[in-house]
């Protein structure tokens, strides 16, 4: 079943604006993963937040984690046409869950 | 590159004909998954090898579909008598297993299949 949720299930901004996403799943999680994948190309992993941290950061990109709302989010900062891409959160307790993800994208 | 390697990248077969990929993980990694993603989802999962150990299969992997890692290395996942419903991408990810721990899940470029 799909456990990661995203939303919205699009979002178009202009470069240099900040894009954020949501994401909502059912079960209680150890972690959860965001991956970003440009059309037709495999996934790539950006972060992983376990379920005992609230926030964490990798250049440009911050997540949250609210486990008491079943919710993570997704903050790209100061956005470039390089981040149009979809956007997916996904949970682990053994393999990962995906929702149908975020579109994002970035005009220049 | 010490990626996730997947092969062949696009696969273009006749309906009723066997298709085989094949994927090489990480060369640490003893978990290997296999996805598969249609056009504006997400990747579902098919089933995914401890070493050499087979520990699930969705009930998406039908009996035409079977999936292998003979050596707990590389992996083969082949699909006979293709349908249309098939065509898709197959995505291979591989991690390593660590108890309570969280596992980053590295994806491999996918491989394209459609069945005319």
């Amino acid at each position: 079943s799909q456990q990661g949720e995203e939303d919205p299930q699009a979002l178009s901004i202009q470069e240099g604006e900040n894009a954020t996403m949501n994401c909502s799943y059912k079960t209680s999680i150890n972690n959860l993963q965001w991956y970003r994948q440009n059309s037709g190309r495999g996934l790539v992993h950006l972060i992983l937040i376990r379920s005992n941290e609230r926030e964490k950061h990798s250049g440009r990109l911050r997540v949250t984690l609210d486990t008491s709302k079943k919710s993570s989010s997704l903050l790209i900062t100061a956005s470039r046409a390089a981040d149009t891409a979809s956007y997916f959160c996904a949970t682990n307790d053994y393999k990962l869950s995906f929702g149908a993800g975020t579109t994002v994208t970035v005009r220049a | 590159d010490t990626g996730v390697s997947q092969n062949p990248r696009h696969k273009i077969t006749k309906r009723g004909q066997n298709v085989t990929f094949r994927c090489d993980p990480i060369s640490e990694h003893n978990r290997l998954y296999w996805y598969r993603q249609t056009l504006g989802q997400g990747p579902e999962f098919l089933t995914y090898f401890q070493n050499e150990a087979q520990l699930e299969k969705s009930r998406l992997l039908s009996d035409r579909f079977s999936a292998e890692r003979p050596k707990g290395s590389f992996s083969t996942l082949e699909i006979q008598r293709t349908e249309q419903g098939d065509s898709a991408m197959y995505l291979c990810a591989s991690s390593t297993h660590r108890e309570n721990s969280g596992n980053t899940i590295y994806f491999g470029e996918g491989s394209w299949l459609t069945v005319v």
